[in-house]
C-alpha cells in the first residue's frame, strides 16, 4: 500500500539553524499539507500547497516558513533561523481523491 | 474554520467494554472525517460521513453522522488493547481543505 515517508525521523539543531524536512507524497496525489505537534499538545495546520503554489497558510507559517517541490516527488518544509519554540514533531500529508489525508511518520525536530 | 467540541478528552476503560466519543458543532458541518493517533504516531484516517443521518461501520466501529449534521460519534464495540489512542473529528469543507484537529479524546484500554 503506498504511503507517504519523511526523512530524517528525528532532527536535533541548534537554535537559528536553517532546517530542511523532507517528505515524499504518495505518488499520484495533487494535494500536500504540513502540520506540526508539539509534545502534548494538538495537531496544527502550517500549510497546504498545490500546483507548485501555497494554497493557505496558517499564523504559525510566519517568514521563516518556506515550502518547496523540487522536483516531481519530493516535497520539502524550510524553516530558516529555528527557534526553542520550533521543536515539535512534524508531520506532511498527501490528500487523495476521496479527500482523505494520509500522514507521514513525522520528523521529530529537537531545537537546543 | 468550523469549530467542534469533542467529548470526553479521556476515558479509561476495561478491556471487552464499549467505548463512544462525541462531537459536536454549534453549525451545520459539510463533512466530518475521524482520525486516530496512536501514541507516538502519526495521524491515521478512518472514515468521511457527509450525509445526513448517515452510519457507518468499520468492524468493531461505527460511526454516525447526526441528522442536522451538527454532531457526530464514534463507537467502539468490545475494545481492545489495539483501540489505545487519541481518536479526532475534524470538520472538513469538502475536498482538499486542511484538517482541523481538536484536543480528540484519549482513549486507554485497561487489560
Amino acid at each position: 500500500e503506498p504511503e507517504v515517508t519523511q526523512t530524517p525521523s528525528h532532527q536535533v539543531t541548534q537554535m537559528g539553524q536553517e532546517v530542511i524536512l523532507r517528505c515524499v507524497p504518495i505518488s499520484n496525489h495533487l494535494y500536500f499539507y504540513w502540520y506540526r505537534q508539539i509534545l502534548g499538545q494538538k495537531v496544527e495546520f502550517l500549510v497546504s500547497f498545490y500546483n507548485n503554489e501555497i494554497s493557505e497558510k496558517s499564523e504559525i507559517f510566519d517568514d521563516q516558513f518556506s515550502v518547496e517541490r523540487p522536483d516531481g516527488s519530493n516535497f520539502t518544509l524550510k524553516i530558516r533561523s529555528t527557534k526553542l519554540e520550533d521543536s515539535a514533531m512534524y508531520f506532511c500529508a498527501s490528500e487523495g481523491a476521496k479527500n482523505e489525508q494520509f500522514f507521514g511518520p513525522g520528523t521529530r525536530l529537537t531545537v537546543l | 474554520g468550523q469549530q467542534v467540541m469533542q467529548i470526553p478528552q479521556y476515558q479509561h476503560v476495561q478491556e471487552g467494554e464499549d467505548f463512544t466519543t462525541y462531537c459536536n458543532s454549534s453549525t451545520t458541518l459539510s463533512n466530518i472525517q475521524w482520525y486516530k493517533q496512536r501514541p507516538g504516531g502519526h495521524p491515521v484516517f478512518l472514515i468521511q460521513l457527509v450525509k445526513s443521518g448517515e452510519v457507518k461501520k468499520q468492524k468493531r466501529l461505527t460511526f454516525q453522522f447526526g441528522e442536522a449534521k451538527k454532531n457526530s460519534s464514534l463507537h467502539i464495540t468490545a475494545t481492545q488493547t489495539t483501540d489505545v489512542g487519541t481518536y479526532f473529528c475534524a470538520p472538513s469543507a469538502g475536498g482538499y481543505q486542511k484538517v482541523t484537529f481538536g484536543i480528540g479524546t484519549k482513549l486507554q484500554v485497561i487489560p
